[in-house]
């Protein structure tokens, strides 16, 4: 069965620094992998995919994240935080082009 | 705007009602999925259609929940005999199917229920 892990339900940083987000997967084959973010009582927004072409994927809002298949992780990465960065964010797997199974997600709190 | 809709945005009902909710795909987008986010936790899958099949519908919480795209276009998912434990945000995603290149899902805002 495939799941998704995010290991922090909170992280905080200060407006400047850098910001990390992780992310596990399990699955028994070449996973498609997906970060989304989520501001309050929004819907959900594609920060960036991999799909098995570079493991090293850019995304939007100048968010990255690198696939890593011998540590099973897709850790998300910018290397600024702004405060409009503060949201829930939400990796996710996809099973076969059909559903999207996500983790608990994150919710990232920048500090002035 | 040429995003995923969802109609009503927001809908509060008493236990026992029935209530339909409504989502607009992209328009070329022939795969149309419902997800049911509750507080502080992921989005987690309910149902999808490929153009007006349904083609995954084990995960339906109950047989109170079903879900209908009969042209193909929009779809509807209804909820009958809620309970308080329906009140969530229940989300509709579109995609197009693609040999190569993944498939990547579009969410809509969300549709939020509250169940007095």
């Amino acid at each position: 069965a495939q799941s998704v892990t995010q290991l922090d339900s909170h992280v905080s940083v200060s407006e400047g620094t850098p910001v990390l987000l992780r992310c596990n997967y399990s699955s028994s084959y070449s996973p498609s992998l997906f970060w989304y973010v989520q501001h309050p009582n929004k819907g959900l927004q594609l920060l960036l995919k991999y799909t098995s072409a570079a493991t090293l994927v850019k995304g939007i809002n100048g968010f990255e994240a690198e696939f890593k298949k011998s540590e099973t992780s897709f850790h998300l990465t910018k290397p600024s935080a702004h405060m409009s960065d503060a949201a829930e964010y939400f990796c996710a797997h996809n099973n076969a082009g059909n559903m999207l199974t996500f983790g608990g997600g994150t919710r990232l709190m920048v500090k002035p | 705007d040429t995003g995923v809709s969802q109609n009503p945005r927001h809908k509060i009902t008493k236990r026992g009602q029935n209530v339909t909710f409504r989502c607009d795909p992209i328009s070329e987008h022939n795969r149309l999925y419902w997800y049911r986010q509750t507080l502080g936790q992921g989005p987690e899958f309910l149902t999808y259609f490929q153009n007006e099949a349904q083609l995954e519908k084990s995960r339906l919480l109950s047989d109170r929940f079903s879900a209908e795209r009969p042209k193909g276009s929009f779809s509807t998912l209804e909820i009958q005999r809620t309970e308080q434990g329906d009140s969530a945000m229940y989300l509709c995603a579109s995609s197009l199917l693609q040999l190569a290149g993944g498939v990547t899902q579009y969410f809509g805002p969300g549709t939020r229920l509250t169940v007095l």
